[in-house]
């Protein structure tokens, strides 16, 4: 059974940097094919993908956002982080984490979400 | 604003069968998988279709999809109360190199 949990500050000021952890069971991420990618949903708008790290340390990140995102995985806690970086209240959303398998099954298992809030 | 479109919204009454549509370019549904996701709030997105028309063990079967050139669409049957909520589309787009997803199209059951 797969499940993901993310966790991180609910409260994070201007130009501060955001750093959310997800944690994971029911799969490995030093199995071939596996990532674990993070996905976020501003307050009535669209999902906007962020970031994913595959097994093998390959990381991809959205053209839009890649200078201040930084996506790591600890494979023997079974987490994966991702940190950004001058964070603005454009930035308000509920970030998810989910499991991914190679270009075939991107985010088939995601978490329940956190809501991050940009605000002074 | 997104890289795929779809409507904003769409409508039936239960019993019904309704179509969501996406519609992108040749650099990203053209040529890769089209996947849709179910969102309601407050829950977790949910996998509905991979790979243009597969669909995951759990998924009713009322729920399908297709692909054609650069457009894909959701067909969903026999429409629910429970089918209530938000579909979004998403595939690989290769000139931006990245997951991209539609604007979201908001189901309601009337």
């Amino acid at each position: 059974q797969i499940t993901l949990k993310e966790s991180g500050p609910a409260l994070v000021r201007p130009t501060q940097t955001l750093t959310l952890t997800c944690s994971f069971s029911g799969f490995s991420l030093s199995s071939t094919g596996v990532g674990v990618g993070w996905i976020r949903q501003p307050p009535g708008k669209a999902l906007e993908w962020l970031a994913l790290i595959y097994w093998d340390d390959d990381a991809r990140y959205s053209p839009f956002l890649q200078s201040r995102l930084t996506i790591t995985k600890d494979t023997s806690k079974n987490q994966v982080v991702l940190t950004m970086t001058n964070m603005d209240p454009v930035d308000t959303a509920t970030y998810y984490c989910a499991h991914a398998y190679q270009m075939l099954l991107p985010f088939d298992y995601w978490g329940p979400g956190t809501l991050v809030t940009v605000s002074s | 604003q997104s890289v795929l479109t779809q409507p904003p919204s769409a409508s039936g009454t239960p019993g019904q069968s309704v179509s969501i549509f996406c519609s992108g370019s040749s650099s990203d549904i053209g040529n890769n998988y089209v996947f849709w996701y179910q969102h309601i709030p407050g829950t977790a997105p949910q996998l509905l279709i991979y790979r243009n028309s597969h669909r995951p063990s759990g998924v009713p079967d009322r729920f399908s999809g297709s692909k054609s050139g650069t457009s894909a669409s959701l067909a969903i049957s026999g429409l629910r109360s429970e089918d209530e909520g938000l579909y979004y589309c998403a595939t690989w787009d290769e000139s931006l190199s990245a997951w991209v997803f539609g604007g979201g199209t908001k189901l309601t059951v009337l």
